[in-house]
C-alpha cells in the first residue's frame, strides 16, 4: 500500500511562501499525487494534482522530482485564511480495491 | 451545479439505535466514497461504490455497517445498533466516471456529525 509521510504541523506568517513536503516511497507507476485542504468542520477540498515535474494552478504549485518518491506543495504568499490541514494522497489500488488513504495531514497555522 | 449534499448535518442517536446517513453526489458523478473522521485525525476510508455496486468496502467494519448506492436516489450509509465509538464526522465524496480512487478528484460534502449518547 502506498503510504505518505508529512510533517505534523507548520507555522508561517502572512505573505510568506509555504512549502509542505510529502514522502511517498512506494508510489506506483500509475499513481498520481493529489493534495487536499480541509478547514475545521468542513469536508476536504481538492487543491492540485500531478504526476511528475511541476504543476501550477491559481492557488498552488506542486513540485515532483524525477523519482516521484516525494512531492512539495507550494503556497505563495499565504494569508490567515490558509490556516487549515493539508493532506497528501497517492493513488492506491490495494489488492484489487480503490482505497483512498488520507494520512494525518499537515496542520498549517498562519499568523498575522 | 450543486455540490455534494449530505443530510442530516447533525444526527444524535442513543446506543442501540440505527443511524442512516444520506449522500447525494454531484450531477454526472457515478462514484461515491464514504469516510469517517475522528476529532484531530485524518479521514479513514470506509467504502467505495458505483451505482448499484459496492466496489471496495475494505475500510468498513464488517458488523453493523452497510452502504448502498441505488440506481435512483442517494447513497446511504447505515449503522445499526450504534455505540459511543461510532461518534464521528462522516464524509461523503463523489467523482466523475473514469479513474477511481485517489487518482480521480473527489468532491466532498459537508459531512454528517453523528453523536451517540
Amino acid at each position: 500500500l502506498a503510504k505518505t509521510t508529512q510533517p505534523i504541523s507548520m507555522d508561517s506568517y502572512e505573505g510568506q511562501e509555504v512549502n509542505i513536503t510529502c514522502s511517498h516511497n512506494n508510489i506506483a507507476t500509475n499513481d498520481y499525487i493529489t493534495w487536499y485542504q480541509q478547514f475545521p468542520s468542513q469536508g476536504p477540498r481538492f487543491i492540485i494534482q500531478g504526476y511528475k515535474t511541476k504543476v501550477t494552478n491559481e492557488v498552488a504549485s506542486l513540485f515532483i522530482p524525477a523519482d516521484r518518491k516525494s512531492s512539495t506543495l507550494s503556497l505563495p504568499r499565504v494569508s490567515l485564511s490558509d490556516t487549515a490541514v493539508y493532506y497528501c494522497l497517492v493513488g492506491d489500488r490495494g489488492t484489487g480495491g480503490f482505497k483512498t488513504i488520507f494520512g494525518a495531514g499537515t496542520r498549517l497555522f498562519v499568523k498575522a | 451545479n450543486a455540490g455534494v449534499m449530505q443530510n442530516p448535518r447533525h444526527l444524535v442517536r442513543r446506543r442501540g439505535q440505527e443511524a442512516r446517513l444520506r449522500c447525494s453526489p454531484m450531477k454526472g458523478h457515478s462514484h461515491v466514497y464514504w469516510y469517517r473522521q475522528l476529532p484531530e485525525e485524518g479521514l479513514k476510508f470506509m467504502v467505495y461504490l458505483q451505482k448499484e455496486n459496492i466496489i471496495d468496502e475494505s475500510g468498513m467494519p464488517k458488523e453493523r455497517f452497510s452502504a448502498e448506492f441505488p440506481k435512483e436516489g442517494p447513497s446511504i450509509l447505515r449503522i445499526q445498533q450504534v455505540v459511543r465509538g461510532d461518534s464521528a464526522a462522516y464524509f461523503c465524496a463523489s467523482s466523475r466516471p473514469g479513474l477511481a480512487g485517489a487518482n480521480n478528484e473527489q468532491f466532498f460534502g459537508p459531512g454528517t456529525r453523528l453523536t451517540v449518547l
